[in-house]
């Protein structure tokens, strides 16, 4: 049983878009974290949100965790082909569920 | 550099065989989990060590076992090997408390024909 669903499961833009990734789950986390992976790499933590309605942003990247704490998005800006990659989120109880993963691939 | 070192990188086998993996975690981590990633599976907790003992199991199948050595270093075996157990294996270490953030080391590509 995957806890953690995202939307869309693959997304192919031009560079200079705005997307949204969707992190939906019907169980609550004490925290949820965004990771990036490339191709023949592991994930790289991008951020960890741990309060109910918490907006984080990095640079052209925006983090916001549900009041419920149960689901979260990520928002780019103006998407540049080097945030091409998957995109996981991670929510943590008990142990760690990782996302169904979204891929994205910016076109220059 | 996420600090987190596997080896190999690469592994070739064939179905039946055994192999291990090997995972060196961040210093100061005590804790190692492992996941195995595959196209129609995605990332999948497999199970977790806190120093030296078991914390935490996931989709582990019986044929796999690991464990945590008293220098912190995991071993994740995985032997009677069938080619659905083609995947990639990440190590993940972190200081140990649930939630902690986990770095990812490159992971351990096994191909078994």
């Amino acid at each position: 049983t995957q806890l953690l669903e995202q939307s869309p499961q693959f997304l192919s833009i031009q560079e200079g878009e705005n997307l949204t990734v969707y992190c939906n789950s019907s169980s609550v986390f004490s925290s949820l974290q965004w990771y990036r992976q490339e191709p023949g790499e592991g994930p790289v933590l991008l951020v960890t949100v741990v309060t109910g309605g918490e907006v984080k942003k990095l640079k052209r990247l925006t983090f916001q965790f549900g009041d419920a704490r149960k689901d979260s998005s990520l928002h780019i800006t103006a998407a540049q082909p080097g945030d091409t990659g998957l995109y996981l989120c991670a929510g943590a109880s008990n142990q760690f569920y990782f996302g169904t993963g979204t891929s994205l691939t910016v076109i220059p | 550099d996420s600090g987190v070192t596997q080896t190999p990188k690469h592994l070739i086998t064939a179905t039946g065989q055994r192999v291990t993996l090997r995972c060196s975690p961040r210093s100061g981590d005590l804790s190692v989990y492992w996941y195995q990633q595959s196209l129609d599976q995605g990332l999948q907790f497999l199970i977790q060590y806190y120093n030296g003992e078991e914390r935490a199991k996931g989709n582990i199948l019986e044929r796999f076992s690991a464990q945590q050595f008293p220098d912190l270093h995991s071993e994740l075996n995985l032997s009677s090997l069938e080619l659905g157990d083609s995947a990639l294996y990440f190590c993940a270490s972190s200081a140990g408390r649930p939630g902690n953030i986990q770095y990812f080391g490159a992971g351990t590509r096994l191909s078994v024909l």
